[in-house]
């Protein structure tokens, strides 16, 4: 694909519910990064894989978020039990695997937990 | 752990002007500065970015300075166009193999015709 792709673009769940994002990389690139932008504010790492494993998981909030990446193209990010403060922008992001490199971002998925 | 800060959080300037978007890092590990457009509803682009081994890097009619000693590094936009309005963001990473981007707030800057 020409870009990094994000699916949905918006969801809409209810408090408690269970949701996955999906984030298709760049092809040919092995680090994937998965950033939370709520309202007003800049994107908020949450995790980053290279290849297959997460390598750094330190921004992810609680127990309740978990991500997967397991060909190491395809991440899913997963949010169990969501609530309403989950709400927010999540954006994924690709590149090459060295640091400085570009980062190319989807467009996003806009989670609304009601 | 790092954290950037921004300033302005919202800029109006009138079209030709320019327009000046500062930040600030704690950690002086850092070594890579990105800036990055956001138009309304749309993802983050990057526009410009520096490593710590230049102090300054211009492309057309944008510009980046970097002061390691004081912390610090600058997005100077020129002649600006209504095209220009948007979100910039700054950000901040270091060595270690990836890119684990700390972001500012962001500045909304709008240019007036």
């Amino acid at each position: 694909g020409a870009g990094v792709s994000q699916t949905p673009s918006n969801k809409v769940t209810e408090k408690g519910k269970y949701v996955e994002l999906r984030c298709d990389p760049i092809s040919g690139h092995t680090a994937l990064y998965w950033y939370r932008q709520s309202l007003g504010q800049g994107p908020e790492f949450l995790i980053y894989f290279q290849g297959t494993g997460a390598a750094d998981d330190s921004g992810l909030p609680n127990d309740r978020f978990f991500a997967v990446r397991p060909e190491g193209s395809v991440s899913t990010l997963k949010i169990q039990r969501t609530e309403r403060g989950d709400s927010a922008v999540y954006l994924c992001a690709s590149s090459l695997g060295v640091s400085g490199s570009e980062a190319f971002f989807g467009q996003g998925t806009r989670l609304t937990v009601v | 752990g790092e954290n950037v800060e921004q300033h302005p959080s919202t800029l109006s300037v009138q079209e030709g002007d320019s327009a000046v978007i500062k930040c600030t890092y704690s950690d002086s590990a850092s070594n890579y500065f990105p800036w990055y457009k956001q138009e309304l509803g749309k993802r983050p682009q990057l526009i410009i970015d520096i490593r710590s081994n230049v102090g300054e890097k211009k492309d057309q009619r944008i510009a980046v300075t970097l002061n390691k000693t004081a912390k610090h590094f600058s997005l100077h936009i020129t002649e600006t166009q209504p095209e220009d309005s948007a979100v910039y963001f700054c950000a901040a990473s270091k060595p270690g193999g990836y890119n684990k981007l700390i972001f500012g707030a962001g500045t909304r800057l709008a240019v007036h015709p």
